[in-house]
């Protein structure tokens, strides 16, 4: 696609179930990043990935958050026993190749979690 | 650690006003520094950028000019569209990721 895709843009969970977010990067793009956005608030760095290496996971807030890229294509967030504190915006970014960083990311709209 | 720190929205303007967004950041080294902008039902943008001091990013009628001496990195647009309501990110790279200010509404009135 023209450019970074997220699913689903709207999940509600109950508290303890399971989630997966995934995200369609740009095609070609090395790097893949992913974000939280609570309400009100900036993008909190969770992860980065260069293809299928993560290289990066310092963001993730507990270990019930896990990042995945096994074909450094799509990636899926999992986050395990969801809390409602987990209620935010999931933003993933690609771009194009980590060694000539522009800090320029392509990010998608964003995947909205409630945790009720 | 690193941080960005933004002036409080929303803020409201009429047409053709002049614009500032402030934002201030603490880091080590020397960071690139970004505004990013997020129009409604779109996602995160780059408007401009700055990659050592004194160096002015500009773009679409906007600009900032990266100050080493205050740490700033302000937002300005000599006149401003409806089209540019939006929310504005002041963002810095001391590596290899983006650090993120909390934002700043912009609305913009006929």
């Amino acid at each position: 696609g023209a450019g970074v895709s997220q699913s689903p843009r709207y999940k509600v969970a109950k508290r303890g179930q399971d989630v997966a977010l995934r995200c369609d990067p740009i095609s070609g793009h090395v790097s893949l990043f992913w974000y939280q956005q609570a309400l009100g608030q900036g993008p909190e760095f969770l992860t980065y990935f260069q293809n299928e290496a993560q290289l990066d996971k310092s963001g993730l807030p507990s270990d019930r958050f896990f990042a995945e890229r096994p074909e450094g294509s799509v990636s899926t967030l999992k986050i395990q026993r969801t809390q409602q504190e987990d209620s935010a915006v999931y933003l993933c970014a690609s771009s194009l190749d980590w060694r000539e960083w522009t800090g320029e990311l392509f990010f998608g709209e964003g995947s909205r979690l409630t945790v009720l | 650690g690193d941080s960005v720190t933004q002036m409080e929205g929303p803020v409201t303007l009429s047409e053709e006003a002049f614009l500032t967004i402030n934002c201030t950041y603490t880091a080590t080294g020397y960071p690139s520094l970004f505004w990013y902008v997020q129009y409604p039902g779109e996602g995160l943008q780059l408007l401009l950028k700055a990659t050592k001091a004194d160096d002015k990013g500009s773009n679409k009628g906007f600009e900032a000019t990266y100050r080493k001496e205050t740490t700033s990195f302000h937002l300005e647009k000599g006149s401003v569209q409806v089209s540019d309501s939006a929310v504005y990110f002041c963002a810095l790279s001391n590596t290899d990721k983006l650090i993120f200010g909390t934002g700043t509404r912009l609305q913009v009135f006929p």
